[in-house]
């Protein structure tokens, strides 16, 4: 079946600093990845839809000069959080959905921790 | 809002028993789906239901889908100490282009 990789599983960075993290879709190509946050026993919160080639669309009240995406081909898509603060610590999941698919594949998540 | 709600918060029962989680949603959907999320992992896609079906199984699983009433539900049947985990309905619009996430279910089996 479809698998997407996403790594790190975890990080630990310092405020300040930027962390990007990668989702690829291993066997299917991903016209489109949407990207995550989850605090502790909460529901997903949907910060972005990326699709190849083109800007990704942030969610209401998501910086997208923060948070920051690429999806420069149809396997990868990157997050990367800039400038790092205590407050960005939070579990980050991508999902990935294949051209003519229904269902989504989960990456299986990065937990950030900004100390 | 689009986004689902799912009751109860939690759920705690004896393995063996049944467990149901149901999702409601306010708008048109594409289709349903259920989610389910071991502590500190990612999702595990259990089963998707399209608008035009009413239910639909998987091995112990059972869902139900009524868009009259815009309301889902997950059956787990004879529940193993194996199914603790969070559940999620997720509903997608297609015109939308994404899928929106309930709140969860926390499933607990006492073994």
């Amino acid at each position: 079946g479809a698998v997407v990789s996403q790594h790190p599983s975890r990080v630990i960075c310092k405020s300040g600093t930027s962390v990007k993290i990668e989702c690829r879709s291993l066997d299917f190509q991903a016209t489109t990845m949407f990207w995550y946050r989850q605090f502790p026993k909460q529901s997903l919160m949907l910060m972005a839809t990326s699709n190849e080639g083109s800007k990704a669309t942030y969610e209401q009240g998501v910086e997208k000069d923060k948070f920051l995406i690429n999806h420069a081909s149809l396997t990868l898509s990157t997050l990367t959080v800039t400038s790092a603060h205590p407050e960005d610590s939070s579990f980050y999941i991508c999902s990935a959905k294949g051209q003519g698919e229904e269902g989504y594949t989960f990456g299986s998540g990065t937990r950030l921790t900004v100390v | 809002s689009q986004q689902g709600e799912e009751d109860p918060q939690a759920l705690s029962i004896q393995e063996g028993e049944n467990a149901t989680m149901n999702c409601s949603y306010k708008t048109s959907i594409n289709n349903l789906q259920w989610y389910r999320q071991n502590s500190g992992r990612g999702l595990v896609h259990l089963i998707l239901i399209r608008s035009n079906e009413r239910e639909k199984h998987s091995g112990r699983l059972r869902v139900t889908l009524d868009t009259s009433k815009k309301s889902s539900s997950l059956l787990i049947t004879a529940s193993r100490a194996a199914d603790t985990a969070s559940y999620f309905c997720a509903i997608h619009n297609t015109n939308a282009g994404k899928s929106t996430f309930g709140d969860g279910t926390t499933l607990t089996v006492k073994p």
